[in-house]
């Protein structure tokens, strides 16, 4: 079973508008990731936070860690039409080895 | 720097014939990560390979499936014989070590008729 789930499962918005995406997870972590995948090809990194980090941001990404309620949220300001994608938290599990996806948030972007 | 290669990009079988999939990693990666994602959901792992041994594949169906990777580098999933359910996407991607970021090629898109 995946380890993370996405809220909400898809999101609407118009260009120049902020999309935030939520992430939940079950288990204490070492540290989560965000990706994101356009349709038909492969899943990019965006983004990893660490467990003792609460923020970080690169560019136009703010992503958030609250580790005692084991949710994260990814929010893109002034999103444009290339933003447009699935976006997916990863979290790697504390002693475990292996990233964990979780079922994503499809975000259209209209111009 | 090339990202991570594979191929072929779709792949359309009847059921219960033979199909492989090949990786190439990127260069010096020794962590290599075959993901199975079905439509709408996120990757699951099936098998990871730290240099060329498997030291993951508890969520590899062994009856019928199996991997490779000799020589560390090069990789390739193979499946036999191919059921309807194993119509999906399937991911190979690539990390520098363990526990950092992973690099994901575009996928194999099987359909299974």
């Amino acid at each position: 079973s995946q380890q993370g789930e996405e809220d909400p499962q898809a999101l609407s918005i118009q260009e120049g508008e902020n999309a935030t995406m939520n992430c939940s997870y079950k288990t204490s972590i070492n540290n989560l990731q965000w990706y994101r995948q356009n349709s038909g090809r492969g899943l990019v990194h965006l983004i990893l936070i660490r467990s003792n980090e609460r923020e970080k941001h690169s560019g136009r990404l703010r992503v958030t860690l609250d580790t005692s309620k084991k949710s994260s949220s990814l929010l893109i300001t002034a999103s444009r039409a290339a933003d447009t994608a699935s976006y997916f938290c990863a979290t790697d599990g504390a002693g475990a080895n292996n990233l964990f996806f979780g079922t994503g948030t499809r975000l259209t972007v209209i111009p | 720097e090339a990202g991570v290669v594979q191929s072929p990009r779709y792949k359309i079988i009847e059921k219960k014939q033979p199909v492989a999939f090949w990786c190439n990693p990127i260069s010096g990666h020794n962590t290599l990560y075959w993901y199975l994602q079905n439509l709408g959901q996120g990757p699951e792992l099936l098998i990871r390979y730290e240099n060329e041994e498997a030291v993951d594949d508890s969520q590899l169906p062994k009856d019928r499936f199996s991997a490779e990777r000799l020589k560390g580098v090069d990789s390739t999933l193979k499946i036999q014989p191919a059921e309807l359910g194993d119509s999906a996407v399937y991911l190979c991607a690539s990390s520098s070590r363990l526990g950092s970021i992973q690099y994901f090629g575009a996928g194999t898109r099987l359909s299974v008729l």
